[in-house]
């Protein structure tokens, strides 16, 4: 039973245009949610999080957004660049941190 | 600052054996923990430990425990190892409480094959 759903397992994005990755969550108990960029044969990095009382985050070229009522959350980067080609992982906090599957974003020349 | 090492990167066990997994937190973390990631899902939480002791665990058998050292580095050990334990096994170090943090710091991870 999944808590943390990424149902994209991959996506194709130009560079320079906006990728948009989406997370399903199902527990309204979680307070924080993450986004965590993984490159191969590297652990997750930390890039961007939110808090369960906001609906939007920026740090630079990342925003999260997130939608409570319909318990959806969104990573959105632009302009896209080659090197966020990576797996981003979506995760939520409750006692622990639970990830989703993760989405592999392909950035396009 | 150093960051968050793990040993070894790569092991090969058969099945019913008895493996060590080795962390080095990022200096100054009092707080490390480990997850397993299966192929193709994301990390699962196993447990995690403060200051020597254990802070919460998820769903995992008893025969995967751990231990922090007082250098706050860690050791993650399974025994009775079955096929279904190939995974990467991956380390966080964080500066909390003891609470989940959001920023963890992770390690490159363990690659772990049971044959």
């Amino acid at each position: 039973d999944q808590q943390v759903k990424q149902n994209s397992p991959s996506l194709s994005v130009q560079e320079g245009r906006i990728s948009i990755l989406n997370c399903d969550y199902t527990n309204s108990m979680f307070d924080y949610f993450l986004w965590y960029k993984k490159y191969p044969a590297e652990g997750p990095t930390f890039l961007i999080s939110i808090s369960s009382i906001k609906d939007k985050n920026e740090d630079g070229r990342f925003t999260v957004f997130l939608n409570k009522s319909a318990k959806h959350l969104s990573l959105h980067i632009v302009p896209s660049q080659p090197g966020d080609s990576a797996v981003y992982f979506c995760a939520a906090r409750d006692d622990k941190i639970i990830f989703g599957k993760g989405t592999r974003l392909h950035i396009l020349p | 600052e150093t960051g968050v090492t793990q040993s070894p990167t790569h092991l090969i066990k058969t099945r019913g054996q008895q493996v060590t997994l080795r962390c080095s937190s990022q200096s100054g973390h009092n707080t490390v923990s480990w997850y397993q990631q299966a192929l193709g899902q994301g990390p699962q939480f196993i447990f995690q430990y403060y200051r020597e002791e254990e802070n919460g665990r998820g769903n995992f058998p008893p025969r995967f425990s751990g231990l922090q050292f007082p250098n706050y580095s860690s050791e993650l050990n399974v025994n009775a190892l079955e096929l279904d334990d190939s995974a990467l096994y991956l380390c966080a170090s964080s500066s909390g409480q003891g609470a989940i943090q959001e920023t963890q710091y992770f390690g490159p991870g363990t690659r772990l094959l049971v044959l």
